[in-house]
């Protein structure tokens, strides 16, 4: 079975701290896809990143980075010197295939909220 | 232009009623999906068509009933609301040919039953 696992329900750190958002996944799947999406207050939700099971290298983008590692099955983002503007709740998320369309099917861990205090 | 979008983006109606939501995608996408988050953020997914037609229907009371006119566009219409049905319904929409490609969502639709 499919699963991703977000331990940190909460977090709140200070302006400018690092701050690393856990994400554990479970799949029997050789191919599979993860992701990271951002769920500001106002609601929508924003794509951050994907990142396949065949690349584990670690990925930078700005304040924000990502670190993928089979070996531990998780993949966790960390956001440098943190804004009041990450503030947000984070989803982590793993792709399975499904039927002969290979539809997507998505499934999300249970979320992270972040806030991030002046 | 907005990529995915849905509407109404706030419905607030009474217990047994029906009502619909619409979602259209301009992306060109052959995949689209309805997704609902609860009072507690958990996201799940409810159903996906490919090119009009269901590939994925999770468990799903059967007074939800998704309708796919065309690839672009994939409305959801829900009968004899419930109290429980109030949540945020997200739209969403891929292209599908390799496993796990990106899922771009709409801005949500907020359901409230009351």
């Amino acid at each position: 079975a499919q699963k991703v696992t977000q331990a940190q329900t909460e977090i709140s750190v200070v302006e400018k701290e690092d701050v690393t958002l856990d994400c554990v996944y479970e799949t029997r799947d050789t191919t599979y896809y993860l992701f990271w999406y951002k769920q500001p207050p106002s609601g929508e939700l924003v794509f951050l990143i994907r990142r396949n099971s065949f690349d584990e290298q670690n990925e930078i983008s700005g304040r924000y980075s990502w670190n993928f590692q089979k070996s531990t099955s998780s993949f966790n983002f960390t956001i440098t010197a943190s804004q009041v503007v990450d503030s947000a709740v984070y989803f982590c998320a793993l792709s399975e295939a499904f039927g002969y369309s290979s539809a997507s099917k998505i499934i999300f861990g249970s979320g992270t909220r972040l806030s991030i205090r002046p | 232009d907005t990529a995915v979008s849905q509407t109404p983006k706030y419905l607030v109606t009474q217990m047994g009623n029906d009502k619909s939501i619409k979602c259209e995608q301009n992306l060109g996408h052959d995949t689209m999906y309805w997704y609902k988050q609860d009072s507690k953020k958990f996201l799940k997914i409810m159903f996906s068509y490919n090119n009009k037609e269901l590939i994925i229907n999770e468990t799903v009371p059967n007074r939800f009933s998704p309708k796919s006119p065309d690839k672009a566009h994939l409305n959801l219409h829900i009968n004899s609301l419930e109290l429980g049905d109030s949540a945020v319904y997200f739209c969403a929409s891929s292209q599908e040919g390799l496993s796990g490609n990106t899922i771009y969502f709409g801005e949500g639709s907020w359901l409230t039953v009351v």
